[in-house]
C-alpha cells in the first residue's frame, strides 16, 4: 500500500536554527498537509497545498513557517528560526481528488532546545 | 467553523469489555467523519471513515462507529477490549467545505485497557 514518508523521524535543534522538515507524499495525490501535534495535545491544522501554492493556512502558520514542493516528489516544510514553544510531532499527509483519501505520515518529532 | 468534541480525555475498561469512545461535530452539513488510533510515538493510523451510504461503518481491529445525524455524532465502539487497544484515539472531520478540505481534529481520547 503506498505510504507517506517523513524524514527525519527525529530532529534536535537549538533555538533560533533553521529546520527543514521532508516529505514524501503518495505520487498521484493532489492536495498536501501539515500538521502539527504539540506533546499531550490535539493534531492542529497548518497549512495545505494544491496545484504549487498554498490554499489554506491557520493562525500558527506564521511567517517563521514556509512550505515548498520543489520537485514534484518532496513537500517541506521550514522553520526559520525555531522557538521552544515549535517542539512537537509534525505530521505530513496528502489525498487524492477524493475526500475520504488522506493518507498520514509517521510523523517528525522537533524538539528545539 | 468546524468542531469536534471528544467526550471523556481518559477512558479506562477491563479486558474483554465494551470500549465506547464518544465523538460529536458541529457542521452545517454532514461531514465526512473519520477515527484515527495514535500508539505511543507513532503516526496516525486510519480506523474507519464515513463518507455516505450505510451510518454503521466497521474499520479494523474489530472497531466500528455509527453517524447519526440528528445527533450529530460519530461514537466508536468495539464489543471487546484488548490490551494492545491501549492507545489515543481521534476523531476528525472534513466539512467538504472551502477549497483545502483539510482535516478538524478533536482533542483526543487516551485508552487504557486494564488486565
Amino acid at each position: 500500500e503506498p505510504e507517506v514518508t517523513q524524514t527525519p523521524s527525529h530532529q534536535v535543534t537549538q533555538m533560533g536554527q533553521e529546520v527543514i522538515l521532508r516529505c514524501v507524499p503518495i505520487s498521484n495525490h493532489l492536495y498536501f498537509y501539515w500538521y502539527r501535534q504539540i506533546l499531550g495535545q490535539k493534531v492542529e491544522f497548518l497549512v495545505s497545498f494544491y496545484n504549487n501554492e498554498i490554499s489554506e493556512k491557520s493562525e500558527i502558520f506564521d511567517d517563521q513557517f514556509s512550505v515548498e514542493r520543489p520537485d514534484g516528489s518532496n513537500f517541506t516544510l521550514k522553520i526559520r528560526s525555531t522557538k521552544l514553544e515549535d517542539s512537537a510531532m509534525y505530521f505530513c499527509a496528502s489525498r487524492p481528488d477524493s475526500d475520504d483519501g488522506y493518507t498520514f505520515g509517521s510523523g517528525t518529532r522537533l524538539t528545539v532546545v | 467553523a468546524q468542531s469536534v468534541t471528544q467526550l471523556g480525555s481518559h477512558v479506562s475498561v477491563s479486558e474483554g469489555a465494551l470500549v465506547l469512545l464518544r465523538c460529536n461535530y458541529s457542521s452545517s452539513v454532514p461531514p465526512y467523519l473519520f477515527w484515527y488510533v495514535q500508539y505511543p510515538n507513532q503516526g496516525l493510523q486510519l480506523l474507519l471513515k464515513y463518507t455516505t451510504g450505510a451510518t454503521l461503518v466497521k474499520g479494523i481491529n474489530g472497531f466500528e462507529a455509527e453517524f447519526k445525524k440528528s445527533e450529530t455524532s460519530f461514537h466508536l465502539t468495539k464489543p471487546s477490549a484488548h490490551m494492545s487497544d491501549a492507545a489515543e484515539y481521534f476523531c476528525a472531520v472534513n466539512p467538504l467545505s472551502g477549497s483545502a478540505r483539510q482535516l478538524t481534529f478533536g482533542s483526543g481520547t487516551q485508552l487504557t485497557v486494564l488486565p
